[in-house]
């Protein structure tokens, strides 16, 4: 079957570097998504990553290893905002996106 | 640019009614549509694709002819809810993607809040 994983909760100090780890093991790849979601709102697209390495978008970094099938999305020098949970999705060889469970970041002053 | 609405935001209906929710792209021709379900503390459940002019593919599990959708123009999608239950309430989103089969990113409306008392 098709899976993504990633932790359930982290927390971090304002200020800080934080990284939310991803794998997945899915039928076929055409690329990886990072979604920010805060609660009760719908998904915000932050990231996509279709080939191997490093894509810097500002505070936020999205790593990619499709022979690990692994990712991490990385969050520098955080801000009260950025309080939410965190979504990595995968589409599959069908073009589907498959969906992880999502990780809640509390942010701590 | 690529903005999807949807309406309403927020829904209260009573058991056994139904309920049309609405997904709009406003500044591109939307030719699939994506509707998921979140329940709380839980991820995005893809409940079916639509392509304009077509019937909707849906997932195992969901029951067509209980969330009837259509997607009628490039730019419009529906989702109804019919004899609704309180199990129904949940978080109702749409996504919308200019590619056919969904293939390019998918931009997200802010989502529709169904309660059924």
């Amino acid at each position: 079957g098709q899976n993504i994983d990633q932790p359930t909760e982290m927390t971090a100090t304002e200020g800080a570097i934080v990284q939310i780890n991803c794998t997945y093991q899915t039928s076929g790849f055409n690329g990886l998504f990072w979604y920010q979601q805060h609660a009760g709102e719908a998904p915000t697209f932050l990231s996509y990553n279709v080939l191997d390495g490093l894509e810097e978008k500002g505070r936020f970094s999205s790593f990619l290893s499709r022979s690990k099938g692994y990712s991490y999305l990385l969050l520098k020098e955080l801000q009260m905002k950025d309080s939410a949970s965190y979504l990595c999705a995968v589409k599959d060889s069908n073009y589907q996106l498959i969906w992880g469970a999502g990780t809640k970041l509390i942010i701590k002053p | 640019g690529a903005v999807v609405s949807q309406h309403p935001s927020r829904v209260i209906c009573k058991s056994g009614t139904s309920v049309k929710i609405e997904c709009r792209s406003l500044d591109f021709q939307a030719t699939t549509m994506f509707w998921y379900r979140q329940f709380p503390k839980q991820s995005l459940m893809l409940m079916a694709t639509s392509n304009e002019g077509s019937k909707a593919t849906y997932e195992q599990g969901v029951e067509k002819d209980k969330f009837l959708i259509n997607h009628a123009s490039l730019t419009l999608s529906t989702l109804t809810v019919t004899s609704a239950h309180p199990e129904d309430s949940s978080f109702y989103i749409c996504s919308a993607s200019e590619d056919p089969g969904g293939s390019g990113e998918q931009y997200f409306g802010p989502g529709t809040r169904l309660t059924v008392t």
